[in-house]
């Protein structure tokens, strides 16, 4: 069955650190192209990240320089490092992988939710 | 990059035909064909209804279809039912400079 399963959000300090975990199974993280989406509480989806087969990873302005997109082609996991959160960045985290050719998402996980407060 | 422009909300009775539009500019909606959409009921993760502008993943209704003209995508749902109520996102892919997935604001379908 092709599935992905986030994990790893939480609650944490404005400032902190916390790193999301994707792990995938039935198809393989090297030949597919995955994406981070975020929903914040009551409002719409909104585009994080993005790693390619490739290895190449590329982000939306509102995260450039404070996340890390990579993966662990060996586990079939990809991660989500967060740095410098602030509190516009609570919200649900979903990873998703990419259609092939189309620039579209058919398989999401079932979101991890990343709160931050003091 | 701006969010994609929807309306928030759009409303119908049970068999009628409903449209949602999705504007974007010459650089994203106008520029490339691969403006997807995705279904959202309450509580639940996206689905995925359209992709390339028209083309419907398997299992998805025939009810569903897409379109786009200039830097307008639109998403039509005919015969429409109950379960169709949901949140609805359109989402362009664009590369000025590096690659963005820019998704719409999202439109609120209710069924009267």
């Amino acid at each position: 069955e092709v599935q992905l399963v986030e994990s790893g959000g939480g609650l944490v300090q404005p400032g902190g650190s916390l790193r999301l975990s994707c792990v995938v199974s039935g198809f393989t993280v090297s030949s597919n192209y995955i994406i981070w989406v975020r929903q914040a509480p009551g409002k719409g989806l909104e585009w994080v990240s993005v790693i390619y087969s490739g290895g190449n990873s590329y982000y939306a302005d509102s995260v450039k320089g404070r996340f890390t997109f990579s993966r662990d082609t060996s586990k079939n996991t990809l991660s989500l490092q967060m740095n410098s959160l602030r509190g516009d960045d609570t919200a649900v985290y979903y990873c998703a992988r990419g259609l092939y050719g189309a620039y579209a998402f058919d398989i999401w996980g079932q979101g991890t939710m990343v709160s931050v407060s003091s | 990059q701006s969010a994609l422009t929807q309306p928030a909300s759009v409303s119908g009775s049970p068999g009628q035909s409903i449209t949602i539009s999705c504007t974007g500019t010459s650089t994203d909606v106008g520029a490339y064909n691969y403006v997807s959409w995705y279904q959202q009921h309450p509580g639940k993760v996206p689905k995925l209804i359209i992709y390339e502008v028209s083309n419907r993943p398997s299992g998805v209704s025939n009810r569903f279809s897409g379109s786009k003209s200039g830097n307008t995508a639109s998403l039509s749902i005919s015969g429409l039912q109950a379960e169709d109520e949901a949140d609805y996102y359109c989402n362009s892919y664009t590369t000025s400079s590096t690659p963005k997935y820019i998704f719409g604001t999202g439109t609120k379908v209710t069924v009267l």
